[in-house]
This record gives C-alpha cells, sequence and structure tokens, in this order.
C-alpha cells in the first residue's frame, strides 16, 4: 500500500530536549516536506525536499532542522523544543514538488 | 508576500444542499489549485485539483472552477451527505524560478451537512 509513515503519533516532551520525527514513503516520490498545523492558520511549510540532499527552508523553518540522506525518509529535527513548537505536524510527499500531496498521519506534539 | 484567503471559514448546510467554498490568491504565477479534505483526527487529503490551463473540472458529487483574471477558485459540493463534513483546505502552487514548487495553503472551512 502506497504510503507515507510518521512516528510517532503522539509526543509530549519538555522545553529544551531534543526530539526527532520520522517520516517515511514507499512511492519513491522526489519531493518531501513537513508542514505543521495550528488552528486558524491552516498548514505552513516548514521544510521541503527536492530530492535526496537537497533541502531548502518552507515559510516557519526557525528552530527546526531536517536531512534527506535516502529518497524515502525525511526526519524533522527539532534541536531545543520550546512551548511554541507545540502543533500537529505532516509529513507529506509528491512525485514532483507541489503536485498532489500524499500526507502521514500526523504526529501531535506538546512542549511543555 | 503570497498567500491564499479561503472563505467562509465555517460553513453549515442540510443535507442534499450545495456546498460552495471560495479561495483567492495573491501569485499570478500560480499554476495548480488543488483541495484537500481533512476529517476529524486524520490527515489530510487530496479530493480534486486543478491546472491554470482548465476553467472547469467535475468528478462526482464535487467540482472546481478557476478564473485566472480575478484570481479566485471555488470548490463546489453538491447533495452533500453527511460524510461530506469536514475541514477543506485549498491551496495554490507556483513553479519558483530556482525550481523550487511552493505551496502555499488557505487557512482552512470547517464544513458541516446536518441531516
Amino acid at each position: 500500500e502506497a504510503q507515507v509513515t510518521q512516528n510517532p503519533r503522539y509526543l509530549i516532551t519538555v522545553t529544551g530536549k531534543k526530539l526527532t520525527v520520522t517520516c517515511s514513503q514507499n512511492m519513491n516520490h522526489e519531493y518531501m516536506s513537513w508542514y505543521r498545523q495550528d488552528p486558524g492558520l491552516g498548514l505552513r511549510q516548514i521544510y521541503y525536499s527536492m530530492n535526496v540532499e537537497v533541502t531548502d527552508k518552507g515559510d516557519v523553518p526557525e528552530g527546526y532542522k531536517v536531512s534527506r540522506k535516502e529518497k524515502r525518509n525525511f526526519p524533522l529535527i527539532l534541536e531545543s523544543p520550546s512551548p511554541n513548537q507545540t502543533s500537529l505536524y505532516f509529513c507529506a510527499s509528491s512525485a514532483s514538488g507541489g503536485f498532489g500531496y500524499t500526507f502521514g498521519s500526523g504526529t501531535r506534539l506538546t512542549v511543555v | 508576500g503570497e498567500n491564499v484567503e479561503q472563505h467562509p471559514s465555517t460553513l453549515s448546510v442540510q443535507e442534499g444542499d450545495s456546498a460552495v467554498i471560495k479561495c483567492t490568491y495573491s501569485d499570478s504565477a500560480s499554476n495548480y489549485f488543488p483541495w484537500y479534505k481533512q476529517e476529524l483526527g486524520k490527515r489530510p487529503q487530496l479530493i480534486i485539483d486543478i491546472r491554470s490551463n482548465v476553467g472547469e473540472k467535475k468528478d462526482q458529487r464535487i467540482a472546481v472552477t478557476l478564473n485566472k483574471t480575478a484570481k479566485h477558485f471555488s470548490l463546489h459540493i453538491t447533495e452533500t451527505q453527511p460524510e461530506d463534513s469536514a475541514v477543506y483546505f485549498c491551496a495554490a502552487r507556483r513553479a519558483m524560478k530556482t525550481s523550487y514548487d511552493k505551496v502555499i495553503f488557505g487557512p482552512g472551512t470547517s464544513l458541516s451537512v446536518i441531516p
């Protein structure tokens, strides 16, 4: 089954404790992206990757890092999480940039 | 900067009636306009999309129309059913000169279909 898999689904952490949210797709998609979803603000892009070893900032990259060492994986790293990063995060992929995203199931992150 | 506005933010309709959600975009270079449906607690899913060289596209009970001159596009759902209740997001995609394809989402419309 074609899918984007995110882990974990839920995460509660403390301020400053590094964490990684994993994202993996099995569709051989070149384009992958991370979004955060907050009430009233829709989906805002954090980082994207056009292909392996090619990543760039989206609209809200501050406080986040990503890497794309393999085509299928695109982890999101929070080096020092803060409470304003409490949000619902989605990983998405598409065969080419922006056309017809497939989204992961989401990660609800709470930073206390 | 580029943005996508979406109206209304909430919409309630009686089952069987039609629902219309409208989006406007600011970047005239946008060339692809998808709509995503997000049911409560679930991921957004693509339901229909339209490219800038097409004025209208239909898929059973849903349709999307695009007015490039006015820079707006709309989602039309006919014969609404309770399972249509969800948050709907529009988006606009622009192919940038650097080959980065930027996708900007609207803030969403919460649709409730009353049985």
